[in-house]
């Protein structure tokens, strides 16, 4: 299957940990990157490869992955958090090239 | 500065044609594979299509092959999306992006939006 799927949205508590998971075939084979959309704006990318993250992004940021899972996880959320959150990795299916997770709404309380 | 700035977008009718274009700067434009992603309004990222730097290498995502079709001119530091037959559902922010090693998109443009309807 060339899908990834994701919990439509999450919550967490200002200052507290959040983890967003991303699930499929695909990931058991590559590694899965993440990108942060905040509203009316491009994506940004905050991992990729097995926890890189590129510069300027800070280190609350982090990623791992085990079997079919992918997960990013936000240790000590900020309210400039808030946004969408992606995940995306090659497609082991031979359908396509790249494949995107269905999103992951995090919003900062 | 770096960056990559796409232009060509606008509103055409279905069944239309349109070519979007993305301009790059301050990067080794020659070195690096491409990709065009959009996004429908309200809804998720989408991955349409992929070059490498020599353009000897191309996917597509199965929505658009056979209808688009990406290209470029290395000379020129521009990547093209070739958008043709266009349908409602062909509505989008269309963001051209960098492919970094062939595991991620690490420089993307602020995007274009691309409108079929009649």
């Amino acid at each position: 299957s060339s899908e990834l799927t994701q919990d439509p949205a999450v919550s967490v508590a200002l200052g507290q940990t959040v983890r967003i998971t991303c699930q499929g075939d695909s990931l058991r084979n590559y590694y899965a990157s993440w990108y942060q959309q905040k509203p009316g704006q491009a994506p940004v990318l905050v991992i990729y490869g097995k926890n890189n993250r590129p510069s300027g992004i800070p280190d609350r940021f982090s990623g791992s992955s085990s079997g079919n899972t992918a997960s990013l996880t936000i240790t000590g959320a900020q309210a400039g958090d808030e946004a969408d959150y992606y995940c995306n990795s090659r497609d082991s299916s031979g359908n396509h090239f790249y494949v995107f997770g269905t999103g992951t709404k995090v919003t900062v309380l | 500065e770096v960056q990559l700035v796409e232009s060509g977008g606008g509103l055409v009718q279905p069944g239309g044609s349109l070519r979007l274009s993305c301009a790059a700067s301050g990067i080794t434009f020659s070195t690096n594979s491409m990709n065009w992603v959009r996004q429908a309004p309200g809804k998720g990222l989408e991955w349409l299509s992929y070059i490498t730097s020599s353009s000897t290498t191309i996917y597509y995502a199965d929505s658009v092959k056979g209808r688009f079709t990406i290209s470029r001119d290395n000379a020129k530091n521009s990547l093209y999306l070739q958008m043709n037959s266009l349908r409602d559902e062909d509505t989008a922010v269309y963001y051209c992006a960098r492919d970094w090693g062939g595991e991620a998109f690490d420089l993307w443009g602020q995007g274009t939006m691309v409108t079929v309807s009649s």
